[in-house]
């Protein structure tokens, strides 16, 4: 069975920073695209990135509003992904889950969520 | 970025109705396009993929066409289980996008 488990979400202050981490099983990671996305209180969903499988060399893209903040990373080792962000910001508060994902496929599978507060 | 135009932002049905739920992208986007229902508190969960494919385990009330770039999510006789917030997704692009999404609320 596939499972998808978010963590380290806590409350920082703006100017701070994060990792959050997102631990799977059932499935061998290097073998899948994985995305972050996020929902801010009471707002819709935003994809926030992506890490492409082994075979695409772990490439990244990011949207816009956290490019050259916010940084995904895996451990194949340890089947686990990671977010680290930095220089948060308040509009940054959101519930942030991890999803498995595809060249050309949606997000099958999502954790549970970790939500990351940034006030002061 | 491809922009996703859902319609409409809320809705109130009772259990029974038949209800659509319209999404318009920007540009093509080769029926890359996913359904997801989405309950306070929780992650979504996908419904449709490739536009009209039943995601399994989904039950079959639960449907999706595309027409161009208008993508259509359909619920052909509502469920208590049902009401939620449903979001579209494109997914042509590596810079996924969502629909605003939209609340189903019981009348």
């Amino acid at each position: 069975e596939v499972q998808l488990v978010e963590s380290g979400g806590d409350l920082v202050q703006p100017g701070g920073s994060l990792r959050l981490s997102c631990a799977a099983s059932g499935f061998t990671l290097s073998d899948h695209y994985m995305d972050w996305v996020r929902q801010a209180p009471g707002k819709g969903l935003e994809w926030v990135g992506r890490s492409r499988n082994k075979a695409n060399s772990y490439t990244t893209e990011y949207a816009a509003s956290v490019k050259g903040r916010f940084t995904i990373s895996r451990d194949d080792s340890k089947n686990s992904l990671y977010l680290q962000m930095n220089s948060l910001k308040t509009e940054d508060t959101a519930v942030y889950y991890c999803a498995r994902s595809g060249s050309y496929s949606p997000n099958a599978y999502w954790g549970q969520g970790t939500l990351v507060t940034v006030s002061s | 970025d491809i922009q996703m135009t859902q319609s409409p932002s809320t809705l109130s049905a009772s259990v029974g109705d038949r209800v659509t739920i319209t999404c318009r992208a920007s540009q093509s986007i080769s029926s890359c396009l996913a359904w997801y229902q989405q309950k306070p508190g929780k992650a979504p969960k996908l419904l449709i993929y490739k536009a009209s494919s039943l995601e399994s385990g989904v039950p079959s009330r639960f449907s999706g066409s595309e027409s161009g770039t208008e993508f259509t999510l359909t619920i052909s006789s509502l469920q208590p289980d049902d009401f939620a917030t449903y979001y579209c997704q494109q997914y042509n692009s590596y810079s996924i996008t969502f629909g605003q999404g939209t609340p189903l609320e019981i009348k």
